[in-house]
């Protein structure tokens, strides 16, 4: 079974900074996605940022960048220039290929964007 | 596009009835959907996967007798909660994916307060 791991319970950041969340995932399989997902207080979960693990080349979406290393399987997020609207919890989400393409979810992280 | 909604936001009921939870797919057909269960400050659980026509598979753990989850057709699914208790008390998210697709897409979720 897949594993995803997010050790920082909650992290913040001053407003215009730059903040780098953690996740590691534990798998055998080789054909898979990584994505990072937003929750803010309105619970609607929002796609950030998808990687797809046959690529090498990090994943980048304006602001938010990933760090993806197969081998160490790590996928960690940096968002630059953070804003006040960042604050929410994100999950880091593993799905297979395959298989009912299911997304198997970390614990998560509090962010929270101070002024 | 790919909007999905929850209908009701929120719900409170009493010990014992029942509950139902749908969950539409507005703009696209969504040939499997998944509903999740999610604890306050907490990540987001599988509960099962449906697809439309036939029955649902439900994750290990997971009640079938209590959660009954029917997808009639390619825009809606439901999820009753049968016989509920406080323990139930939840909120409840529902994601839905287009044939071959990989991305899911959100509900706003349900929040089920059982008294």
């Amino acid at each position: 079974a897949q594993t995803v791991t997010q050790s920082q319970p909650e992290m913040s950041v001053q407003e215009a900074e730059t903040v780098t969340l953690s996740c590691t995932y534990d798998t055998s399989e080789n054909n898979y996605y990584l994505f990072w997902y937003k929750q803010p207080p309105s619970r609607q979960m929002i796609l950030v940022i998808r990687q797809e693990a046959y690529k090498q080349q990090n994943a980048t979406e304006n602001r938010f960048s990933v760090n993806f290393q197969k081998a160490a399987k790590s996928f960690s997020l940096k968002i630059s220039d953070s804003q006040l609207g960042d604050t929410a919890m994100y999950f880091c989400a593993f799905m297979r290929v395959g298989l009912g393409n299911k997304l198997v979810f970390g614990a998560g992280t509090i962010l929270r964007v101070k002024s | 596009g790919a909007v999905v909604s929850q209908h009701p936001s929120r719900v409170i009921c009493k010990s014992g009835t029942s509950v139902k939870i749908e969950c539409r797919s507005l703009d696209f057909q969504a040939t499997t959907m998944f509903w999740y269960r999610q604890f306050p400050k907490q990540s987001l659980m599988l509960m099962a996967t449906s697809n439309e026509g036939s029955k649902a598979t439900y994750e290990q753990g997971v009640e079938k007798d209590k959660f009954l989850i029917n997808h009639a057709s390619l825009t809606l699914s439901t999820l009753t909660v049968t016989s509920a208790h406080p323990e139930d008390s939840s909120f409840y998210i529902c994601s839905a994916r287009l044939a071959g697709g990989w991305e899911q897409y959100f509900g706003p979720g349900t929040r089920l307060t059982v008294t």
